[in-house]
């Protein structure tokens, strides 16, 4: 059973480009990260979300948390070549459970 | 911050040969620390993590094993490879001051032959 969907699971677009990928699960989290992952290399921390509604931005990219804290939003606004990469979400569910819960993650190509 | 290291970056081993991989880490003490095996650009599936020395969860049932003799070393072994265990395997750390998440080490690209 998955617990986080990530949609869509590939996306090619051009550079200049914006876009939106989902993270969706029924259970509720206590805190939720983004990661992104290039070819070969560990996947690399981008932020974690923590507070139902909450927004945080980092350059380009715009993270929500659901309301609910079940689900959370990724936004790049003019997305560039160097947007390419795996992007993925996990989820904590609180207490002493010591293990995220990972979703699949999107495959994103921003071509030049 | 903490830096955590992997090695060999590659491994290509016939089947049935033994494996060590190794990963160390710096800048924190008393992490959390976990083996995620990646298939193909996907998801990351959950293989061992340790809460301290000598602690081992294992997550799924396979031929690999997992052990920490030191605070800051963790180490995935196997006494006879198959072929299923062919993939890019990522130790990562949860530093007890952060707040829930996990920093990677670049990975270990193996292939069994």
């Amino acid at each position: 059973t998955q617990l986080l969907k990530q949609s869509p699971q590939f996306l090619s677009i051009q550079e200049g480009e914006n876009l939106t990928v989902y993270c969706n699960s029924s259970s509720v989290f206590s805190s939720l990260q983004w990661y992104r992952q290039e070819p070969g290399e560990g996947p690399v921390l981008l932020v974690t979300v923590v507070t139902g509604g909450e927004v945080k931005k980092l350059k380009r990219l715009t993270f929500q948390f659901g309301d609910a804290r079940k689900d959370s939003s990724l936004h790049i606004t003019a997305a560039q070549p160097g947007d390419t990469g795996l992007y993925l979400c996990a989820g904590a569910r609180g207490g002493n459970n010591r293990k995220l819960i990972w979703g699949l993650g999107t495959s994103l190509a921003v071509n030049p | 911050s903490q830096t955590i290291h992997q090695w060999p970056a590659t491994l290509v081993q016939p089947v049935g040969s033994p494996l060590s991989l190794e990963c160390t880490v710096e800048g924190t003490s008393n992490p959390n620390l976990y083996w995620y095996r990646q298939a193909a650009g996907r998801g990351l599936q959950l293989l061992f993590y340790s809460v301290g020395i000598g602690q081992i969860s294992s997550e799924v049932p396979q031929n690999l094993s997992a052990s920490r003799p030191q605070d800051r070393q963790f180490i995935l072994s196997s006494k006879k490879l198959l072929l299923s265990d062919s993939g890019f395997y990522l130790c990562a750390c949860h530093p007890p001051s952060s707040y829930n998440e996990q920093f990677f080490g670049p990975g270990t690209r193996l292939t069994v032959l």
